[in-house]
This record gives structure tokens, C-alpha cells and sequence, in this order.
């Protein structure tokens, strides 16, 4: 069985601060880790992905996330963040066919 | 990369009637479709994964009967929402998985909200 927890629902920064989105996973197996970002009424963005590679992975827009097995976990973060990265972000866990998310975490950056 | 559409982008349809929502992979072939339901500011939960000419395999709790999901070809999965009720309103988010992709990533589809009155 697999499960995602993510800490806080909603995170607010300022703009230009670090972003730090946090995930931990459960899984019976070596997992597949996700982030997705999704903007209202929008479906889900693929931000990076962990498949066993390096443990430190680089996507889009600047994020990256560090693949801790001691801590099982997963955490997103930016350095500086940018009004434009207002969204709704999912932590999501894979293992054979299936995806099973976090409840995810509203991020609000302010001026 | 990867495009996932689906159709129609928003519909409103009146309780008792059926509301059919495609979703279609534009630029690869998907043997694997999934379905999801989200409900406002809520996380996505998986309703069924679609395997192209083979019945669906529906998560637990939700009514095969009620909603009827159709994997005819390697790029299109439909959703048929029947004898829709107010309770039925919500986000569906369909996802595609390539054929050979083992890392589990599903391209996404932009959602459908469907608004029953």
C-alpha cells in the first residue's frame, strides 16, 4: 500500500523568499515520487519526478525536490518565488499502474 | 511533450440526463487511460483506470453502472456520467500513460467540471 502526507494545506510566502512544500510517502516498494502543480479549473502540470536516478531532481519553473529514504521524504522547494507560482501543488506517489496523491498545498505568494 | 485533451471543457446538464466526457492523448498512444474525480479543494481520488479494449477496473465505491467508461482505441477513453444527479457535480480529470512509460507519469487532461441542476 502506498499513502502521501502532506504537511500544511496552505503555505504563504513572500515573493522572492524560498518556497519549501513538504511530502512524505509511504510505500512497500521502491517508489515513482511526483510533483504536479495544478492552476484553477486546470488539470495537473508535472513538475519533476523521482525514478531512482540522482536523489536531487531539477524540473520546471525553477523547483527542485530531494529524495530522502531515511525521512521518506520528498520536499518541493524554490529559492525565490514568484507571484506567477500561486497554485494548488500535489505530491503524488507511483508504484504499477496507479498514482495516489496528497491532499495537496495551496501556495500564496505575496508582494 | 505529451498532450492529454479532453471534451467538453465545462458542462451543465439537468438531473436524470446522461453527459458523455472524451479524453483523448493528441500525440502518443495510451494503452492505459485513468479517471478522476476532484471535488472543490480537494485532492484528485482515482475512479477507474481504463486499459484500451479490455473492461475498466473501478476503485472501490464507485457505481460501474452509473459511470460507464469506454477504451475503444489507443487514443480515446470516454467517460459517460448516466442519470446524472446534483451530487455528481465535480471536476473530472482524465490521465494518459504511454505505452512503454515505467515510470508511472500520467500526462493530464485540462478537466471537465460538470454542473448537474
Amino acid at each position: 500500500a502506498q499513502s502521501v502526507t502532506q504537511l500544511g494545506s496552505h503555505v504563504s510566502v513572500s515573493e522572492g523568499a524560498l518556497v519549501l512544500l513538504r511530502c512524505n510517502y509511504s510505500s512497500s516498494v521502491p517508489p515513482y515520487l511526483f510533483w504536479y502543480v495544478q492552476y484553477p479549473n486546470q488539470g495537473l502540470q508535472l513538475l519533476l519526478k523521482y525514478t531512482s536516478a540522482a536523489t536531487l531532481v531539477k524540473g520546471i519553473n525553477g523547483f527542485e525536490a530531494e529524495f530522502k529514504k531515511s525521512e521518506t521524504s520528498f520536499h518541493l522547494t524554490k529559492p525565490s518565488a514568484h507571484m506567477s507560482d500561486a497554485a494548488e501543488y500535489f505530491c503524488a506517489v507511483g508504484g504499477g499502474n496507479k498514482l495516489t496523491f496528497g491532499t495537496g498545498t495551496q501556495l500564496k505568494v505575496e508582494l | 511533450g505529451a498532450v492529454v485533451s479532453q471534451h467538453p471543457s465545462r458542462v451543465i446538464c439537468k438531473s436524470g440526463t446522461s453527459v458523455k466526457i472524451e479524453c483523448r492523448s493528441l500525440d502518443f498512444q495510451a494503452t492505459t487511460m485513468f479517471w478522476y474525480r476532484q471535488f472543490p479543494k480537494q485532492s484528485l481520488m482515482l475512479m477507474a483506470t481504463s486499459n484500451e479494449g479490455s473492461k475498466a477496473t473501478y476503485e472501490q465505491g464507485v457505481e460501474k453502472d452509473k459511470f460507464l467508461i469506454n477504451h475503444a482505441s489507443l487514443t480515446l477513453s470516454t467517460l459517460t456520467v448516466t442519470s446524472a444527479h446534483p451530487e455528481d457535480s465535480s471536476f473530472y480529470i482524465c490521465s494518459a500513460r504511454e505505452a512503454e512509460d515505467r515510470g508511472s507519469h500520467q500526462y493530464f487532461g485540462p478537466g471537465t467540471r460538470l454542473t448537474v441542476t
